[in-house]
């Protein structure tokens, strides 16, 4: 564990179906951030929450919608999904919105801690 | 445009030693990230450089230069447990992190 829980680890759902993926972290972390990685591509960051504010959409379709009730908790609810939305979805969390700054290079200041990621399938 | 490149794959022998390169070119840079991804888990944090230069941690070691937007790992005294993905991240202004495609070191015995 790193600190960082996902759930679940598997999903496959249909194109109607509604359903949330779950993202944890009690490092103490200011920010979470969701993260979408498909084979032999970029990480490509989806939304990104500061204190439980969301400052980062980068223009991901209506059909995924992040909620953040806490700073421990964070959510990505789908619905309507389409087949090229299959991946590997990661939930991250850093200490301050970005990773930190300064010339800190500890990683407890620094950089992101990962979840273990959820895979969707959809069909 | 922000933009990160690193080979796709990578294959070496148990024992030996690699270098992964990456090449970056970011709005500003705040500093150079590597990660250690296996199969089906979470990345997990390798190394930070933001000064150029060499650091070494145990079997594995990450070089920065700043003036040629370059970086490499280093992997010494290869494990079978090192077959991974290695992910490549800098650091723009912003703070943000932008990511290469990885790069997946295979070890044959």
């Amino acid at each position: 564990e790193t600190g960082v829980t996902q759930t679940p680890r598997h999903l496959v759902m249909g194109m109607t179906n509604k359903k949330s993926l779950k993202c944890e972290q009690h490092l103490g972390h200011n920010a979470m951030y969701w993260y979408k990685q498909s084979a032999k591509k970029p990480l490509e960051l989806m939304f990104v929450y500061s204190l439980e504010e969301r400052v980062e959409n980068n223009s991901v379709p209506s059909r995924f919608s992040p909620e953040c009730p806490n700073s421990s908790h964070l959510f990505l609810h789908l619905h309507t999904l389409q087949p090229e939305d299959s991946a590997l979805y990661l939930c991250a969390s850093s200490l301050t919105p970005g990773g930190g700054q300064g010339l800190l290079m500890a990683q407890d200041n620094y950089g992101y801690t990962f979840g273990s990621g959820t895979r969707l399938t959809v069909v | 445009g922000q933009n990160i490149d690193q080979p796709t794959e990578m294959t070496a022998t148990e024992g030996a030693i690699v270098q992964i390169n990456c090449t970056y070119q970011t709005s500003g840079f705040n500093g150079l990230f590597w990660y250690q991804q296996h199969a089906g888990e979470a990345p997990t944090f390798l190394s930070y450089n933001v000064l150029d230069g060499l650091e070494e941690k145990g079997r594995f070691s990450s070089f920065l230069s700043r003036s040629k937007g370059y970086s490499y790992l280093l992997l010494k005294e290869l494990q079978m447990k090192d077959s991974a993905s290695y992910l490549c991240a800098a650091m723009d202004s912003n703070y943000q992190l932008i990511w290469g495609a990885g790069t997946k070191l295979i070890i044959k015995p």
